[in-house]
């Protein structure tokens, strides 16, 4: 099945710096992928669709200049959170959908990027 | 995009059949029943979804009333590996996945 890996696991930083996560689709193209954020015990929330080769659309309350997507390839897309602090400590979740146009595909998640702030 | 509810949570003895309802009453024709689960600490697993018939893959089967107003996702002989969060959802392209709370099913030994 579709694949998607996400790096790295697991985060820990100290407050002010800033922080990529990397999200891959290993066994198909992905022309959209999405970013997630998920509180302990809450559901997952929508951040930001990005679309390869095109500027990022974010959902709203998520502020573009603090969580910069770049979706440069297929294959590829990258959520950095800059200059974070310790509300941004969450778990971050990406996830591709396959090319196509129909409601009939999936869309794949990675497993997760556990961030935490200092 | 059509909203769907779910128990907050439900029991199953290890080896039975779990059955997790999910009402997707304002479901539009042209969206699809998606499932996914949550296990802890890890993102979404896809599951099944459908349309308007009922389907089988190797880890579930999927349920759809005729009415498309509400579905149940079957996990024939649960396990306590099946312990997780399980995630309903209505979806059509060019709409976004929206997660609602889940069912939080636990397997019990």
């Amino acid at each position: 099945g579709a694949v998607v890996s996400q790096h790295p696991s697991w985060v820990i930083c100290k407050s002010g710096t800033s922080v990529k996560i990397e999200c891959r689709s290993l066994d198909f193209q992905a022309t959209t992928m999405f970013w997630y954020r998920q509180f302990p015990k809450q559901s997952l929330m929508l951040m930001a669709t990005s679309n390869e080769g095109s500027k990022a659309t974010y959902e709203q309350g998520v502020e573009k200049d603090k969580f910069l997507i770049n979706h440069a390839s297929l294959t590829l897309s990258t959520l950095t959170v800059t200059s974070a602090h310790p509300e941004d400590s969450s778990f971050y979740i990406c996830s591709a959908r396959e090319f196509g146009t129909a409601g009939n595909q999936p869309q794949h998640f990675g497993d997760g990027t556990r961030l935490s702030i200092l | 995009d059509a909203k769907t509810t779910q128990p907050p949570s439900m029991d199953c003895a290890e080896g039975r059949a779990a059955n997790l309802p999910c009402n997707h009453s304002t479901i539009s024709g042209n969206e699809y029943v998606y499932w996914y689960r949550q296990i802890h600490s890890q993102g979404p697993q896809y599951i099944i979804h459908g349309l308007k018939n009922n389907e089988t893959n190797e880890m579930a089967s999927l349920i759809i009333t005729e009415d498309r107003k509400s579905s149940t996702l079957i996990l024939p002989h649960a396990t306590l590996r099946d312990t997780a969060v399980y995630y309903c959802i209505a979806f059509n392209y060019g709409q976004n996945f929206v997660f609602g709370p889940g069912t939080r099913l636990s397997v019990l030994p």
